[in-house]
């Protein structure tokens, strides 16, 4: 079956703590991004990557890395994760290498920073 | 201004209405449209793209408009099940540089 998968789904961490949320796509597909929604301003746009070894900053990229040295594998990192990083945050993939065509979403991770 | 606006609802219909969204962009060199539902607590999935003809899938319709700049989408006979947000994405350079931009969602509630 055709999927982005996530982990963890949800996840409770503590301030500075280091965390990686991973994504994986089963697709073949080039494009790669990572979002972040919050109640009120919609969905954002984290790093994206259109290929392996390239990626780039989207409308949010503060306080997150990304790294994609595999096709299928685009992980989130925060290395020391803040309060104002408690969101709802969903990979996407497309098989378009500029992301313009249909994107599959994973089901999300919720991440709660104390 | 933000780039992709839409009007956060909710739009409350009654089951068998009819109900339009619209979903304004200020980038007049955007190049995809598209509609995402995405039900509560759930992953976003592509409704449908809207060419510049227009489309229709069955009940819901979209239209583009690239003179006033906007994007529209129109269910007919709306069932309990339309009940989400509908999301709009428009793609294009935006002011960071990147090709994507969704829309802050409608939020409609069909009620029996």
């Amino acid at each position: 079956e055709a999927q982005v998968t996530q982990n963890p789904r949800y996840l409770i961490t503590v301030t500075g703590k280091k965390l990686t949320v991973t994504c994986s796509q089963n697709m073949n597909h080039e494009y790669m991004s990572w979002y972040r929604q919050d109640p009120g301003l919609g969905l954002r746009q984290i790093y994206y990557s259109m290929n392996v070894e390239v990626t780039d900053k989207g409308d949010v990229p503060e306080g997150y890395k990304v790294s994609r040295k595999e096709k299928r594998n685009f992980p989130l990192i925060l290395e020391s994760p803040s309060p104002n990083q408690t969101s709802l945050y969903f990979c996407a993939s497309s098989l378009d290498r500029l992301g313009t065509g249909e994107l599959f979403f994973g089901e999300g991770s919720r991440l709660t920073v104390l | 201004r933000k780039e992709v606006e839409q009007d956060p609802g909710p739009f409350n219909v009654p089951e068998g209405a009819t109900v339009a969204f619209n979903c304004t962009y200020s980038n007049s060199a955007s190049q995809s449209f598209f509609w995402y539902r995405q039900d509560c607590r759930k992953e976003p999935k592509l409704l449908m793209s809207v060419y510049s003809s227009g489309n229709e899938d069955g009940r819901f319709t979209a239209q583009l408009n690239r003179a006033s700049q906007y994007i529209s989408l129109l269910i007919r006979d709306s069932k309990l099940s339309d009940s989400a947000t509908y999301l709009c994405v428009v793609t294009g350079f935006n002011n960071a540089g990147n090709m994507l931009t969704f829309g802050g969602g409608t939020r409609l509630m069909v009620k029996p």
